[in-house]
């Protein structure tokens, strides 16, 4: 286990449906982040939230939104998505100093369907 | 546009020996290049960092080298084993993000 935990880890949701993913990290770690893997593409960052500031890729969807309450919870809600939306949908952690990015922690995924 | 380059193909090899993976990359210049493991329908896991002043760095039986001036990395695994069968991706580090490449699918026989 990483300490990284994300729930649920299969997901199937229509079209118009709203669901949440939740992470949840256990490290003490004070940087969280959204990735989507699609089949044969590297992973893509979605969000960042560091050092209490969100960073977020332009190219994300509306109908994917943050949430971090705090520096251990992350969320990321979805809402009438489309079914290229369906993949692995991985959060991570690490530890932020100043500009320096190391090495993180990564959940074990949540695998979403979109019908 | 920043690109990160790792061998598109399986790389197949026999128990015992030396698996070398590659990860090449073009209009970045990354303070730290990094490595990990990705298991199927898994998220990856962190293996080594190497920083640009670094030429080479170990752990137990991995070795990572960065070269900046041919802006390429290599990724050694000695005495391969089948459990060693896995996604190996590198990630560039920039400010506050990782920027990964596809990765490279190691298959070790016995």
């Amino acid at each position: 286990e990483t300490g990284v935990t994300q729930t649920p880890r299969h997901l199937v949701m229509g079209m118009t449906n709203k669901k949440s993913l939740k992470c949840e990290q256990h490290l003490g770690h004070n940087a969280m982040y959204w990735y989507k893997q699609s089949a044969k593409k590297p992973l893509e960052l979605m969000f960042v939230y560091s050092l209490e500031e969100r960073v977020e890729n332009n190219s994300v969807p509306s109908r994917f939104s943050p949430e971090c309450p705090n520096s251990s919870h992350l969320f990321l809600h979805l809402h009438t998505l489309q079914p290229e939306d369906s993949a692995l949908y991985l959060c991570a952690s690490s530890v932020q100093y100043g500009s320096s990015s190391v090495e993180q922690y990564f959940g074990p995924g949540t695998r979403l369907t979109v019908t | 546009s920043q690109k990160i380059e790792q061998n598109s193909e399986a790389l197949n090899i026999q128990e015992g020996k030396t698996a070398t993976l590659t990860c090449n990359y073009t209009n970045y210049s990354p303070a730290y290049l990094q490595w990990y493991r990705q298991d199927p329908g898994r998220g990856p896991v962190f293996l080594l960092l190497i920083r640009e002043n670094e030429k080479e760095k170990r752990k137990e039986r991995l070795k990572v080298t960065f070269d900046t001036t041919l802006k390429q990395s290599l990724f050694h695994i000695t005495a391969s084993q089948p459990a060693d069968s896995a996604t190996y991706l590198c990630a560039l580090s920039g400010y506050s993000t990782l920027t990964f490449g596809k990765g490279t699918m190691l298959l070790v026989s016995p």
